[in-house]
């Protein structure tokens, strides 16, 4: 089975534009989650979806926010970017929402110049 | 507030020998446990979890240990391989907040040929 996937890899913009970043989750998966990685804040859930429905979410601004399809993709966007959003931005996938494993993807490294 | 602490940044061992990690949780809805581990610009890979039912799970060389009352929980590896070396997350979610991770800041563990 494929892992989780992500794209793009890498992204580079400028303050004050917007980002969307895709997840595509292991097949048969219908929860994906969000999460930000920064050396000052760590991991940090931004929110969650399961069948194209947010479940949960993080203590972000509402700059943050996301969306699932049908088929479980799920996209998440920052608007107005910030210099402090530069980060490793990585998607996790699970069978269902709850106690169950977790797979992350690579990760979307943005940095915001 | 750090609801999940990991309380080493660091860790050091032989190869062959074992390495124990160890993680301290203060909120008391928490009842899953998962540890990943992560090398650099990879997403986390899952390793292992552990219910609150439990007290100990094993799958080959990792075994996680919960200590409910103490509320903490360690990860042990043994052998210890130089492959195992990269950094070691502890996360852990409470059954009301579906597939939400908070996660420790990490150990790096460093396994010496």
């Amino acid at each position: 089975k494929a892992g989780v996937t992500q794209t793009p890899r890498y992204l580079i913009k400028t303050r004050g534009q917007q980002v969307t970043l895709s997840c595509s989750p292991i097949s048969g998966h219908r929860s994906v989650s969000w999460y930000q990685q920064t050396p000052g804040q760590g991991l940090q859930f931004l929110f969650e979806y399961f069948s194209e429905t947010q479940r949960n979410k993080g203590n972000f601004p509402g700059r943050f926010s996301g969306r699932q399809f049908s088929n479980s993709r799920s996209e998440m966007n920052v608007s107005t970017l910030e210099l402090g959003d530069s980060a490793l931005y990585l998607c996790a996938s699970s069978s269902k929402t709850g106690h169950y494993e977790q797979y992350f993807g690579p990760g979307t490294r943005l940095t915001v110049t | 507030d750090q609801q999940v602490k990991q309380n080493s940044p660091s860790l050091s061992v032989q190869e062959g020998r074992i390495s124990i990690l160890n993680c301290d949780y203060t909120n008391s809805m928490f009842d899953y446990f998962l540890w990943y581990k992560k090398y650099p610009a990879e997403g986390p890979t899952f390793l292992i979890s552990i219910s609150s039912i439990k007290d100990k799970n094993e799958d080959g060389r990792f075994t996680v240990f919960l200590n409910k009352s103490a509320k903490h929980l360690s990860l042990h590896i043994v052998p210890s391989q130089p492959g195992d070396s990269a950094v070691y997350f502890c996360a852990a979610s409470a059954f009301t907040s579906g597939s939400r991770l908070t996660f420790g800041e990490g150990t790096q563990l460093t396994v010496n040929p």
